[in-house]
C-alpha cells in the first residue's frame, strides 16, 4: 500500500490484558513515530526509531510500554498489564528521514478500549 | 519547544475563507512552522510548512510576519469537508527526529 498501516484498527482488551499494536510504514522510510491521542486531545509523542534503534523514547510513560523495529520497517508497540487509563487512539507516522524539516505521514491509527 | 496558542474552535459558512492565526511567541531561529489536518477516525495530515512570509500550496496559505511570533493558516473557500481539527506546530529544524509537539488544535466547522 503507499500509506502507513496500522493493525488492529480497532482492539477492546480486558484490563491487566497484554497488547500489541503493529505499524507498517511507508516503504523506505527511515523514521517510524508512535504517538497516542486521547479524546479531545492532540497526539502526543511516545517514540522515535530512526532504522533499528529507538532514537528517543521519551514519551514512553512507563516501563509498560515496549516497542520494537527489529528490521527497520515493521514496528510493534507493546503495552503489558493494560489500564483503563491506556485507553487511547495509537498512532503511527513515518517519514523518508529523521531530519526536519518535512512532513510526517500517519496511520488512520489503532484505537485500544481497555475494560 | 516553542509553545503554541490557536483558538479552540472557530465556525464558518461554505465558500468564505477562514483564517487560523496561531501564537509561538518564544519562537527560535531555528524553528519552523507546520500545520496539520485532522478529520475524525484518522491521522493528521500535513498541509502547509514554512519558515518566514507566505507560502502557498494547492490546500492553503501560510502567512508569518517578520517577527515570526505568530502564523495565520488562510483556507479559501472552505467546503464542508473543511470540516476538522487544525493544528499549527513549531520544531526546531536542526533536530534529529522530527519530532512534533501538538497542542489542542482548532475545532473548525464549516456550515453549509
Amino acid at each position: 500500500g503507499a500509506g502507513v498501516s496500522q493493525t488492529p484498527s480497532n482492539k477492546v482488551t480486558e484490563k491487566g490484558k497484554y497488547v500489541e499494536l503493529r505499524c507498517d510504514p511507508i516503504s523506505g522510510h527511515t523514521a517510524l513515530y508512535w504517538y497516542r491521542q486521547s479524546l479531545g486531545q492532540g497526539p502526543e509523542f511516545l517514540i522515535y526509531f530512526q532504522g533499528t534503534g529507538a532514537a528517543d523514547d521519551s514519551g514512553l510513560p512507563n516501563d509498560r510500554f515496549f516497542a520494537v523495529r527489529p528490521e527497520g520497517s515493521v514496528s510493534t508497540l507493546k503495552i503489558q498489564r493494560t489500564e483503563r487509563g491506556d485507553s487511547a487512539v495509537y498512532l503511527c507516522a513515518s517519514s523518508p528521514s529523521g531530519r526536519g524539516p518535512g512532513e510526517l505521514f500517519f496511520g488512520e491509527g489503532s484505537r485500544l478500549t481497555v475494560l | 519547544l516553542a509553545k503554541t496558542t490557536q483558538p479552540i474552535s472557530m465556525d464558518s459558512y461554505e465558500g468564505q475563507e477562514v483564517n487560523i492565526t496561531c501564537s509561538h511567541n518564544n519562537i527560535a531561529t531555528n524553528d519552523y512552522i507546520t500545520w496539520y489536518q485532522q478529520f475524525p477516525s484518522q491521522g493528521p495530515r500535513f498541509i502547509i510548512q514554512g519558515y518566514k512570509t507566505k507560502v502557498t500550496n494547492e490546500v492553503a496559505s501560510l502567512f508569518i510576519p517578520a517577527d515570526r511570533k505568530s502564523s495565520t493558516l488562510s483556507l479559501p473557500r472552505v467546503s464542508l469537508s473543511d470540516t476538522a481539527v487544525y493544528y499549527c506546530l513549531v520544531g526546531d529544524i536542526r533536530a534529529a527526529g522530527n519530532k512534533l509537539t501538538f497542542g489542542g488544535g482548532t475545532r473548525v466547522l464549516v456550515k453549509p
